[in-house]
């Protein structure tokens, strides 16, 4: 299995501009999350999904969406960047909401 | 608002055990105590969770207070690769909003 898969690892966008972050698994996990870390902080929680077709907001959901398919993949879309999206974005899955997470390595977004 | 306090660094020998504290004194009876690590610039890697019981796994031992008021992470033999972030995290039964503080920073050194 190769766990959480992220792409890209590394992204520089313009203020304004739109781009999705990629997640993948495939151990059939129904839970799937999207957290962002500032530098020196902990994770915060973007939004979650608990299976296909169900999603919800975390605790900081403004300026981003997201949409659950497939069990497989959870993408992470922003709309229109801003500066104070520059983060270091984790995708997370779990077999159900109660269970452990794992993470993917990360995608690093730089907006300017 | 992570419910966790934890120490913002500690220094631990290679080969000796590193303990981490973390107080959670406002945990509710169907609150989990989870710990993760984050490696420099890599996702985090789950190591052990409990609720009451101290627990064991091949990477860490949890020791849970009997109040539940605070927790240990041991890990019991450090090595320089043990060198990471370390959170401590209270997690409720029902739901997956895991609040991650800014977490211990543990330096192993030789």
């Amino acid at each position: 299995n190769a766990g959480v898969t992220q792409t890209p690892k590394f992204q520089v966008l313009k203020t304004g501009q739109s781009m999705t972050l990629q997640c993948a698994q495939d151990m059939n996990h129904e839970y799937m999350s999207w957290y962002r870390q500032d530098p020196g902080m902990g994770l915060r929680l973007i939004h979650y999904s608990v299976g296909a077709g169900i999603t919800d907001q975390g605790e900081v959901p403004n300026g981003y969406n997201v949409s659950r398919s497939t069990t497989e993949d959870f993408p992470l879309r922003l709309l229109s960047a801003a500066p104070s999206q520059t983060s270091v974005y984790f995708c997370a899955s779990s077999t159900g909401v109660w269970e452990t997470q794992y993470f993917g390595p990360g995608t690093r977004l730089l907006v300017l | 608002d992570a419910k966790t306090t934890q120490p913002t660094s500690m220094d631990c020998a290679e080969g000796r055990a590193a303990n981490l504290p973390c107080n959670h004194s406002t945990i509710s009876g169907n609150e989990y105590v989870y710990w993760y690590r984050q490696i420099h610039s890599q996702g985090p890697q789950y190591i052990i969770h409990g609720l009451k019981n101290n627990e064991t796994n091949e990477m860490a031992s949890l020791i849970i207070t009997e109040d539940r008021k605070s927790s240990t992470l041991i890990l019991p033999h450090a090595t320089l690769r043990d060198t990471a972030v370390y959170y401590c995290i209270v997690r409720p039964l029902n739901n997956n909003d895991m609040r991650f503080g800014a977490g211990t920073r543990l330096t192993v050194k030789p």
